[in-house]
């Protein structure tokens, strides 16, 4: 069962590139999220889609798009990337709406921005 | 809204020593507490968990009570290995509200041998 699946894994960007994290969870969760983590700040929230067909803003979205392509996957996009992105970010999913259910995250995907 | 607080690390030990890492949260409904632990390099996954008031959930050794009166969710364990060295996050998710796991900051926790 391979649970979530990010790629890539490290990236290296050139300030003012774009490029798109993927997501895909096989676990038929409603509900997925885009997390960035930086030291001394936890997790912060960039985006997160509730089910197939909606997305909403988080604590920090500014500079980056989602898609929610289908069920499985939900992307996360850098149009013009900043060294302020420079982070490790996760993405996660659970089944929304159940008592107790946890989240479960991908390995993460190391971006740095020079 | 809610949130998460946790006390601020890194926290060292000596093997065998007794650990525990504070949590306090606030959450407008009936929130689900969970500890996620990640090791270097990896995503979160979960430790343990507790949906309502005077569960203890428990994993590997950890355990943590779910105190409503006190609002709080504190991590402990009674003799840490080396191999417990590892960031750990408190969180909660409230299925009544806003379902989005809201995590704190996480608590390094370094052991030595």
């Amino acid at each position: 069962n391979a649970g979530v699946t990010q790629t890539p894994k490290f990236q290296v960007l050139k300030t003012g590139q774009s490029m798109t994290l993927q997501c895909a969870q096989d676990m038929n969760h409603n509900s997925m999220y885009w997390y960035r983590q930086d030291p001394g700040m936890g997790l912060r929230l960039i985006y997160y889609s509730a089910s197939e067909g909606t997305t909403d803003k988080g604590e920090v979205p500014n500079g980056y798009n989602v898609s929610r392509l289908n069920k499985r996957e939900f992307s996360l996009r850098l149009e013009s990337a900043a060294p302020s992105q420079t982070s490790v970010y996760f993405c996660a999913s659970s089944a929304k709406g159940l008592t107790g259910t946890e989240a479960f995250f991908g390995q993460g995907t190391r971006l740095t921005v020079v | 809204g809610n949130s998460v607080t946790q006390m601020e690390g890194p926290v060292t030990l000596s093997e065998e020593a007794f650990l525990t890492i504070n949590c306090t949260y606030t959450a407008t409904g009936y929130p689900s507490l969970f500890w996620y632990v990640q090791y270097p390099g990896e995503g979160l996954q979960l430790l343990l968990k507790a949906t309502k008031a005077d569960d203890k959930g428990s994993n590997k050794g950890f355990e943590a009570t779910y105190r409503k009166e006190t609002t709080s969710f504190h991590l402990e364990k009674g003799s840490v290995q080396v191999s417990d060295s590892a960031v750990y996050f408190c969180a909660l998710s409230d299925s009544g509200g806003s379902y989005i796991p809201t995590f704190g900051r996480g608590t390094s926790l370094i052991v030595h041998p």
